[in-house]
């Protein structure tokens, strides 16, 4: 089965750090793009960073440019999101979706995403 | 960035009727490859957003033929021939011709 499972979400204070990991499996991780969405409390999506299949290319959104990382683990089957300097802003439910390109295509497996709190 | 704008932003509908949703880009999203790199996804509650349409029309594998896709350029519609109760949820466009990609923010669909 093809399934995308995140992890790593949780309560984090102004200013500070958290990393999050997706683990990928039944498909050929290494041949996709991978990217984080996300979606703030009764809000709605808002794609955050995309990563090509060998890493070779990597773009963020504005409002994380600077303070998050994006980054996979080939070998391990693993896409990871090192988040720092966290605001309140960044509170949402952090998904990890696949594609087959890094643009130009649909994000066509989704996982069920990780919670990210951010407060004081 | 493009600007996806979904209407209406709600809609109740009763099982068996048809229902649509209509997504505007503030630029086209038609490709010089001579597709359209316009989707649509389904958010049902407390899950996360499934793939419905790619490239305007086509159908993601196992989306039942009541949902279809139409449009082209800059404007976009959703439908659904007769609404199903597993219907509900929130419905997004999103745009994948230049990045970031964007989506719309999303409608709501709901049962009588």
């Amino acid at each position: 089965e093809v399934q995308l499972v995140e992890s790593g979400g949780g309560l984090v204070k102004p200013g500070g750090s958290l990393r999050l990991s997706c683990a990928a499996s039944g498909f050929t991780f290494s041949s996709y793009s991978m990217n984080w969405v996300r979606q703030a409390p009764g809000k709605g999506l808002e794609w955050v960073s995309s990563i090509s299949s060998s890493s070779s290319y990597i773009y963020y959104a504005d409002s994380v440019k600077g303070r998050f990382t994006i980054s996979r683990d080939n070998a391990k089957n693993s896409l990871y999101l090192q988040m720092n300097s966290l605001r309140a802003e960044d509170t949402a439910v952090y998904y990890c979706a696949r594609a087959v390109t890094m643009a130009l295509s649909a994000f066509d497996i989704w996982g069920q995403g990780t919670m990210v709190t951010v407060s004081s | 960035d493009i600007v996806m704008t979904q209407t209406p932003l709600s809609l109740s509908v009763t099982p068996g009727q048809p229902a649509s949703i209509s997504c505007k880009s503030s630029q086209s999203l038609l490709h010089s490859d001579g597709k359209t790199y316009l989707y649509w996804y389904l958010q049902k509650p407390g899950q996360s957003p499934q793939l419905l349409i790619y490239e305007v029309s086509s159908r993601f594998s196992g989306v039942p033929d009541r949902f279809s896709g139409s449009g082209s350029g800059t404007d976009f519609t959703l439908k659904i021939s007769r609404v199903e109760a597993e219907d509900v949820g929130v419905y997004y466009c999103m745009q994948g011709i230049h990045l970031p990609p964007t989506f719309g923010q999303g409608t709501k669909v709901e049962i009588k």
